[in-house]
Formats: structure tokens, C-alpha cells, sequence
């Protein structure tokens, strides 16, 4: 089956410092959907990738899908406390019947 | 627009009691997931529903847990009876396509505490 390894667990920045989230599949995937969830909150949808290499931006947020269509990274520029959060993928290889979210990445940021 | 209901927000309850959890998806959807959260686990999806209709429960962890959506407006998970291991926030979310891959939206959840 697939497996979606989420890398780091976890990261602890200075603002102002930069972030990345690495989301790596054992099979090709049709998309990818990234979400964000807020201490205390529910999963928020973020944004959709479904082209090899594609690159999308969201003001300091860039993301990523890799040209084998296997993985996919988030990159924040210029962390700010409001990006404090988990930062969950959610792959699809388009046979399943249902997003599998991966292990998230938990952002701590510190002024 | 009102997003995703779901009620209660927490729920603390005696282990061997019955605990039903609630959904009101966003109007014009046709799926409806339920899913829970733990440390441990992570975000697990439970079951998901197309058009009212149960598509894919294999993520319902025994016969303890059991969900009906009635009508396009309304669902509920049911825990029967309930352990200290189903403690976990219970999010329910929804969609408008035809299958999970759909962008998702979320409730706010229900926190369940099984002492």
C-alpha cells in the first residue's frame, strides 16, 4: 500500500528564519493536497498540486510538486508566529478511495 | 456561509457509556468524512460517506464504532460502548466532489475524554 513519510516531525525557528516540509511517497501520485492545522483547531486546506513539477505560491508559502510526481515539499520564507502550526500532505494516487493525511509537521516559531 | 457543525465540542464521559457525536456538513455536499486525531495515530480516517451512502468504513476500528448519515444534512458516530482508548478529538469533515480526493473541509471537532 502507499506509504507517506512526512519529514521533519518537527521544527523550532527563529522568525524570520525559513521552513520546509518534505512529504515522500513509495508510489506516483495524481495530486497532493497540503492543509494546515492551528494548535487547538481542525485541518485547514491550503492549496492543490497536480502537475509534474509544478510550483505554486501563496504570499511566503511555496509549493512544490517533484517531477516523478512522488513527492512534494512547502517552503515558508521568513517564518512569522502566525505560521505556527502542523503542516499536513495529503497524497492521492488517485486508485484509492480516500486521502491518507501524512504525519504532519509541527512548526514552532519563536520571536 | 457556515462551515462544517459539529456538536459537542467535548465530551467527557465514563468508560461502558454510549457516546454519539454529531455532523452538519456544509450545504451542497455530497461527502462526508469522519475522522480522529490522536498523538499517537495521527489524522485517521474512519469512514466516508458519497451521496448518504457508506463508500468505504475499513478505517472504523471494531464494532464498537458504528456511523449513519440519514440524510444530506446530518450524521453521527456512535461509540458503544466507549473505552479510554477511543479518547481523541473526532473531526468531521465534507466535500462536493465524488470522491475523498476532493478538497475537504473540516469541523471544528468534538474533543472525547473516556475516563
Amino acid at each position: 500500500g502507499q506509504q507517506v513519510m512526512q519529514i521533519p516531525q518537527y521544527q523550532h525557528v527563529q522568525e524570520g528564519e525559513d521552513f520546509t516540509t518534505y512529504c515522500n511517497s513509495s508510489t506516483t501520485l495524481s495530486n497532493i493536497q497540503w492543509y494546515k492545522q492551528r494548535p487547538g483547531g481542525h485541518p485547514v486546506f491550503l492549496i492543490q498540486l497536480v502537475k509534474s513539477g509544478e510550483v505554486k505560491k501563496q504570499k511566503r508559502l511555496t509549493f512544490q510538486f517533484g517531477e516523478a510526481k512522488k513527492n512534494s515539499s512547502l517552503h515558508i520564507t521568513a517564518t512569522q508566529t502566525t505560521d505556527v502550526g502542523t503542516y499536513f500532505c495529503a497524497p492521492n494516487t488517485g486508485t484509492a478511495s480516500k486521502l491518507t493525511f501524512g504525519t504532519g509537521t509541527r512548526l514552532q516559531v519563536t520571536l | 456561509d457556515a462551515g462544517v457543525i459539529q456538536s459537542p465540542r467535548h465530551e467527557v464521559t465514563e468508560m461502558g457509556q454510549e457516546v454519539t457525536l454529531r455532523c452538519k456538513p456544509i450545504s451542497g455536499h455530497n461527502s462526508l468524512f469522519w475522522y480522529r486525531q490522536t498523538m499517537m495515530r495521527g489524522l485517521e480516517l474512519l469512514i466516508y460517506f458519497n451521496n448518504n451512502v457508506p463508500i468505504d468504513d475499513s478505517g472504523m476500528p471494531e464494532d464498537r464504532f458504528s456511523a449513519k448519515m440519514p440524510n444530506a444534512s446530518f450524521s453521527t458516530l456512535k461509540i458503544q460502548p466507549s473505552e479510554p482508548r477511543d479518547s481523541a478529538v473526532y473531526f468531521c469533515a465534507s466535500s462536493s466532489g465524488q470522491g475523498a480526493a476532493d478538497t475537504q473541509y473540516f469541523g471544528p471537532g468534538t474533543r472525547l475524554t473516556v475516563l
